[in-house]
């Protein structure tokens, strides 16, 4: 079985340009996290879907990161423009749909460094 | 608010030797908690969960962990510690019913030969 992919690995770019990465869940998965993870840090959640629907945003910073889910499946995250700060890696993870106790698949992240 | 701690930055542990890594949390209610393990330039993976039931639970590649309630910990044990188990790891709490997943900031246990 195939596990959550993402592209690209690594990213390089100047602040202020647009950058968007790509993940595609495991099958079955309805449930798609987006996490971005500083250096020496823990994944922090930037938003959760159900499906389509995006239940849990409140740590998206909405002036420049969107995200997008159109067909319930795979996802997209842009951030425009980028800045210093943005550098990181971007996990995308996925779960089963349910009780909050299932586990977590994570892809192996875009790391993200702005110049 | 819920929180993750995980106290050491580094666990430095020999080969053949039980290892511990440690975890407290904050959260309201009964926790989901969960242990993740990250090698370089690979994303998280899964080792093991507590939902309910027995305070010990097993997971993957040997590894257990203890829920105390009381002491509001969960660490994660493994009776005898291999090189190849050097790694990032990470505790995560998740409050009963919820779906936000607390991470802490990981800790890295480093296995000699």
């Amino acid at each position: 079985e195939a596990g959550v992919v993402q592209s690209p690995r690594y990213k390089i770019i100047e602040k202020k340009q647009p950058v968007a990465f790509w993940c595609n869940p495991i099958s079955g998965h309805n449930t798609l996290y987006w996490y971005r993870q500083n250096l020496g840090q823990g994944p922090e959640l930037l938003i959760r879907y159900e499906n389509e629907e995006a239940v849990d945003d409140s740590q998206l910073p909405k002036d420049r990161f969107s995200a997008e889910r159109l067909k319930g499946v795979d996802s997209t995250l842009k951030i425009q423009p980028a800045e210093l700060g943005d550098s990181a890696v971007y996990l995308c993870a996925s779960s089963f749909p349910g009780t909050g106790g299932n586990e977590q698949f994570f892809g192996p992240g875009t790391r993200l460094t702005v110049l | 608010a819920q929180s993750v701690a995980q106290p050491e930055d580094q666990v430095n542990v020999a080969e053949g030797n039980p290892l511990t890594v440690k975890c407290t949390y904050s959260v309201s209610g009964n926790p989901y908690l969960f242990w993740y393990v990250q090698y370089p330039n690979r994303g998280l993976q899964f080792l093991l969960k507590y939902i309910t039931g027995d305070n010990l639970v097993k997971g993957s590649y040997g590894f257990e962990a203890e829920f105390n309630k009381s002491q509001t910990s969960f660490h994660l044990k493994k009776p005898s510690a291999l090189v190849s188990d050097s790694a990032l790891y990470f505790c995560a709490v998740r409050g009963y019913g919820g779906f936000k997943t607390i991470f802490g900031a990981g800790t890295r246990l480093f296995v000699k030969a």
